[in-house]
Formats: C-alpha cells, sequence, structure tokens
C-alpha cells in the first residue's frame, strides 16, 4: 500500500528563522505518485500548498518550497524565514496516478514565535 | 480559496442513528471525494464519484455508509447506524478529474460527533 510519514508531529520556530519539515513516502503501487503539501490555518479548512508531479522536480508557493526525490523518496518542505502567520498544520500527501486518491501524513503544528 | 461547500459543519447523532452530510463540489469539478480524518489526525479515504458513478471506495463505505451524487443536486455521505468511531471530521473535495496530477479541493468539512 501507500504510506506518508512526518517525523515531527510539532514544529516551533522563532520567527525569521529557517524552517524544514521532513516528510517521506512509501508505495507499491506506483511507479511515480503525485506529491503535495497542504496546509490547515486556524479556522480555515484545508488547502493546497504546492504540488509537484514529476520527479526531481521543485514546488514552490508563498515562500515555501519542496523537492521530489524519488532516490530518497522524500519531499520536505523547507523555508529560509518563516512568519508568525505561517503557523499553521502542514499535511504531506502522496497522490494517486490513477485514482486521484489522496494518503496523507499525519500533519505537522507548526508555531512560529514572535 | 476553495469554493467546496459542506453541510452541516457540526452534526451530533447518537448510536444507531443515522447521520447524513453533505457537499457541494465547486462549479465545473466532476469528481468528489469523501474522506474521514480522525481525533487522531489520520486521514481514510473512503469514496469517490465522477459525475453520479462511484469510481472507488473502500470496504468501510460498503458495509455502513452510503454515498450518492445525484444530477443537480448535492453530494452525500450517510451512515446508516453512526457508532461511537464514527466520530469524526468528515471532508470533501472535488476535482476536474481522477487523474492523480488534479488537485483537489477540499470544502471545511462536516464534525460528527456520535455520542
Amino acid at each position: 500500500g501507500d504510506s506518508v510519514t512526518q517525523t515531527e508531529g510539532q514544529v516551533t520556530v522563532s520567527e525569521s528563522k529557517s524552517l524544514i519539515i521532513n516528510c517521506t513516502y512509501s508505495t507499491t503501487s506506483i511507479a511515480y505518485p503525485n506529491l503535495f503539501w497542504y496546509v490547515r490555518y486556524p479556522g480555515e479548512g484545508l488547502q493546497l500548498l504546492l504540488k509537484v508531479i514529476t520527479a526531481g522536480q521543485k514546488g514552490s508557493s508563498r515562500g515555501f518550497e519542496a523537492t521530489y526525490n524519488k532516490e530518497t523518496t522524500s519531499f520536505h518542505l523547507q523555508k529560509a524565514s518563516v512568519q508568525e502567520s505561517d503557523s499553521a498544520v502542514y499535511y504531506c500527501a502522496l497522490g494517486h496516478t490513477n485514482t486521484g486518491k489522496l494518503t496523507f501524513g499525519d500533519g505537522t503544528v507548526l508555531t512560529v514565535k514572535p | 480559496n476553495s469554493k467546496v461547500i459542506q453541510t452541516p459543519r457540526y452534526l451530533v447523532k447518537g448510536q444507531g442513528q443515522k447521520a447524513k452530510m453533505r457537499c457541494i463540489p465547486e462549479k465545473g469539478h466532476p469528481v468528489v471525494f469523501w474522506y474521514q480524518q480522525n481525533k487522531n489526525n489520520e486521514f481514510k479515504f473512503l469514496i469517490n464519484f465522477q459525475n453520479q458513478e462511484v469510481l472507488q471506495q473502500i470496504d468501510m463505505t460498503e458495509k455502513r455508509f452510503s454515498a450518492e451524487c445525484p444530477s443537480n443536486s448535492p453530494c452525500s455521505l450517510e451512515i446508516q447506524s453512526s457508532e461511537a468511531g464514527d466520530s469524526a471530521l468528515y471532508l470533501c473535495a472535488s476535482s476536474l478529474s481522477n487523474w492523480g496530477q488534479d488537485t483537489q479541493y477540499f470544502g471545511p468539512g462536516t464534525r460528527l460527533l456520535v455520542l
């Protein structure tokens, strides 16, 4: 089956510092899954942050970026300088190429301290 | 921002009762997905539709859950006989296709509490 692992359940970072949220995936059903980062801001619904559908490519949005690494089966989320408004829950997800079904990680709660 | 509408936002039922929730996908999106997010933040895919046809569903959905997406009406997900373990956030998402590269746009969810 498919699975996504986010090793950090909670991350606290001071404003203007750099951030990395780890994500690794495993799949037995598809050679090239599509990879996504979704975010849920406080009081809001789940929304797409960025996606990458081609291995080796990088996606970016709102200062965040993630590279689809097929060799290490990773899709880590990075930002050079976080802001307080980035405080949210971040979910890494694997999308099945043929069915579209998403498999999510358990999420990482990011708290940015002023 | 997503334009997927889900109602009601909150639903409280007793064990054994029916629980029904609705979803209006984004205009022009023929594919609808339902996911369950439990109290441990774990997501579980339940079922998806293209127009009115079921594309894929898991065993749990086949047994106690029923879902439909009738033409010109909201999609719905109904639990026939609610159990305590069904307490969760139910998320509806819509997409242009069931191809994995197309983004799924999520509604705010219906939070079900089964007492």
